[in-house]
């Protein structure tokens, strides 16, 4: 039974790098892609981007500018980065799996309540 | 961007009664080449990610009660729910993963009346 489970900084302040990483533990790696949504208190969700194992990414416009997912496919492992950030990226971060492009998402990791306050 | 509009924003229905969620995209998420929707449907208990429900617009997910159904193709869709449970108290999401960047729906909550 694969299982993400992912991890990272959980208190920030504005204008710090967010940094989560996200690790896909009992299956394989190869052939999905993998993404990270977001969903602030009490709101709706936020796609931000993707990749493949490969390394392609795929990102939301408008973060764009301040995104970076990468993969460790050594470790079966993807992470975000998310740079300068503010309060409005307050919110629970999801690392996702999917197969694209049948299924976007199959599989969520438990999420991390990430909050910027100075 | 597509934007997704689902209708009612929050709905009460009786246990064991039908509750239907609408969801409206802003083009068309219908693929030509293989006459697929990329529309899919979430659900969202507090507290917990959100649980794939259906893709490509009516296929249902491994493992998710029949009573669930999805319909629909183009701009226009909808999530059925056949007989409501207690435990389908949650709020429902609508995805389309028709072109980046992939847009949600902005919920839909379902309560028992």
């Amino acid at each position: 039974q694969v299982q993400l489970q992912q991890w990272g900084t959980r208190l920030l302040k504005p204008s710090e790098t967010l940094s989560l990483t996200c690790a896909a533990k009992g299956g394989s790696f190869n052939g999905y892609y993998w993404s990270w949504i977001r969903q602030p208190p009490g709101k709706g969700l936020e796609w931000i981007g993707e990749i493949n194992h490969s390394g392609s990414t795929n990102y939301n416009p408008s973060l764009k500018s301040r995104v970076t997912i990468s993969v460790d496919t050594s470790k079966n492992q993807f992470s975000l980065k998310l740079n300068s950030v503010t309060a409005a990226d307050t919110a629970v971060y999801y690392c996702t799996r999917g197969t694209v492009p049948a299924v976007p998402i199959d599989l969520w990791g438990q999420g991390t309540l990430v909050t910027v306050s100075s | 961007d597509i934007v997704m509009t689902q209708s009612p924003d929050s709905l009460a229905v009786s246990l064991g009664e039908r509750a239907t969620i609408n969801c409206k995209s802003s083009q068309s998420v219908l693929y030509s080449s293989n006459s697929e929707n990329y529309l899919a449907w979430f659900q969202q208990k507090p507290g917990q990610p959100p649980k794939l429900l259906i893709y490509w617009a009516s296929t249902r997910e491994s493992g998710v009660p029949d009573r669930f159904s999805g319909s629909g193709s183009g701009t226009d869709f909808t999530l059925t729910i056949s007989s409501l449970q207690a435990e389908d108290v949650a709020v429902y999401y609508c995805l389309q993963y028709y072109s980046s960047p992939w847009t949600f729906g902005q919920g839909t909550k379902v309560e028992i009346k």
